[in-house]
């Protein structure tokens, strides 16, 4: 099976930089995903990291430690539109490859 | 555009009757999953269907059937055997590259009363 941690909430200033980790226990990996979701509204693909080491993709960057079981997603120069939840979730081994999510980071940017 | 649409937004139903939501897909993709999603937990895998005529339960398939007819459609029915059937329901599609990664329907949230 497959375990994954976030945390519940965080808050960050806009302008700001902010790490969201992500912790993962897993029987097989076949990468990792991260996904943004405004409330109420469908969640978007962000990032996909595989290997180990940094995806950069604009003001998003995603880090991956397969050795660890983690990852982050950093968000650098925040926007009050990035008030959002932040869903990570494993791909897991197998022909299928099924993808679990954890239960979401909500981040509030204030002013 | 390409894209993948539900239907309805908001869905009411009486406890006792089935109801069916829609998702349609014009993205071409192979792969369709459907999702549930509550206040506090992760999304829940339904069912999933890699393609046409073809689907397997996720992980939470009880109460819950699904139809792959045609590749743009995947429609989902909730059925009175479901017993928490009030949530916010997504569907999803993937193209099965190396990605992978999934394009979501806007939801529907149903609610039972």
């Amino acid at each position: 099976g497959q375990n994954i941690d976030q945390p519940t909430e965080m808050t960050a200033t806009e302008g700001a930089i902010v790490q969201i980790n992500c912790t993962y226990q897993t029987s097989g990996f076949n990468g990792l995903f991260w996904y943004q979701q405004h409330a109420g509204e469908a969640p978007t693909f962000l990032s996909y990291n595989v290997l180990d080491g940094l995806e950069e993709k604009g003001r998003f960057s995603s880090f991956l430690s397969r050795s660890k079981g983690y990852s982050y997603l950093l968000l650098k120069e925040l926007q009050m539109k990035d008030s959002a939840s932040y869903l990570c979730a494993v791909r897991g081994p197998g022909g299928y490859q099924k993808v679990t999510f954890g239960t979401g980071t909500k981040l509030q940017v204030i002013p | 555009d390409g894209g993948i649409t539900q239907s309805p937004k908001y869905l009411f139903r009486k406890e006792g009757q089935n109801v069916t939501l829609s998702c349609e897909q014009n993205l071409n993709h192979d792969a369709m999953y459907w999702y549930r999603q509550d206040p506090g937990q992760g999304l829940r895998l339904i069912y999933y269907s890699q393609i046409v005529n073809d689907f397997q339960k996720g992980d939470i398939a009880e109460g819950y059937s699904v139809s792959r007819e045609k590749k743009e459609s995947f429609p989902l029915t909730v059925t009175s055997a479901q017993k928490n059937p009030t949530a916010f329901y997504l569907c999803a599609s993937s193209a099965g590259d190396r990605v992978n990664e999934q394009y979501f329907g806007p939801g529907t949230r149903l609610t039972v009363t």
